[in-house]
């Protein structure tokens, strides 16, 4: 059956560390991958869209990778600061239009100053 | 990016009651809107896909006769919880993909918090 992991439950850094959270997915072939960030009590918000022929992304402190051999992405945050704080969702997604997203349990990053 | 509004943000009932949700697009028209159930420290939970104009796909598992979607134009999509129960009680989150943005950034609204006393 199609298993998206995100290996950590919860992370703790410290402030300006570079955080690094991990998606990995088994059975599945997706077209893109989406990360998400979700405050407690909110909906997700988009952040960052990497494609199956992408390698890497950036935004900002933000950073995406996608290695479909591996089958996993990792996103980093740079120079971290407390108000990065939130849980971390990736999900997949395929190329059949009106198709939802699957998404992992998420990753809790909690960033001390 | 895209706006998805919801409302209300948080509802109360009584058992045996129904409830409606409405999701919104604000600033794009969306043919598909989807349904997401969250309940503490897990993840999103798809519960139907809602097609404008047509009956809405519902995930296995969920009662489509409990969880009534219409999907009345390209910018509403509504969820209404009939005869609610305390088990019914969680985050309901909608989502939409923007055509603007070629069909694959997905944007979710802020969620509905409903409690079944």
């Amino acid at each position: 059956s199609q298993k998206i992991e995100q290996n950590s439950e919860a992370l703790n850094i410290q402030e300006g560390k570079t955080a690094t959270l991990t998606c990995n997915y088994t059975n599945y072939s997706p077209a893109y991958l989406q990360w998400y960030r979700q405050d407690p009590g909110r909906g997700p918000v988009f952040l960052l869209l990497i494609r199956e022929n992408e390698k890497e992304k950036r935004k900002e402190r933000l950073k995406v990778t996608f290695d479909t051999t591996l089958k996993q992405s990792l996103f980093h945050i740079t120079a971290s600061q407390p108000a990065d704080s939130a849980t971390y969702l990736c999900a997949l997604g395929t190329r059949q239009a009106g198709t939802a997203l699957i998404f992992g349990k998420g990753t809790t990053l909690s960033v001390s100053s | 990016g895209a706006v998805v509004s919801q409302h209300p943000s948080r509802v109360i009932c009584k058992s045996g009651t129904s409830v409606k949700i409405e999701c919104r697009s604000l600033d794009f028209q969306a043919t598909t809107m989807f349904w997401y159930r969250q309940f503490p420290k897990k993840s999103l939970m798809l519960m139907a896909t809602s097609n404008e104009g047509s009956k809405a796909t519902y995930e296995q598992g969920v009662e489509k006769d409990k969880f009534l979607i219409n999907h009345a134009s390209l910018t509403l999509s509504t969820l209404t919880v009939t005869s609610a129960h305390p088990e019914d009680s969680s985050f309901y989150i909608c989502s939409a993909r923007d055509p603007g943005q070629g069909y694959d950034e997905q944007y979710f609204g802020p969620g509905t918090r409903l409690t079944v006393t």
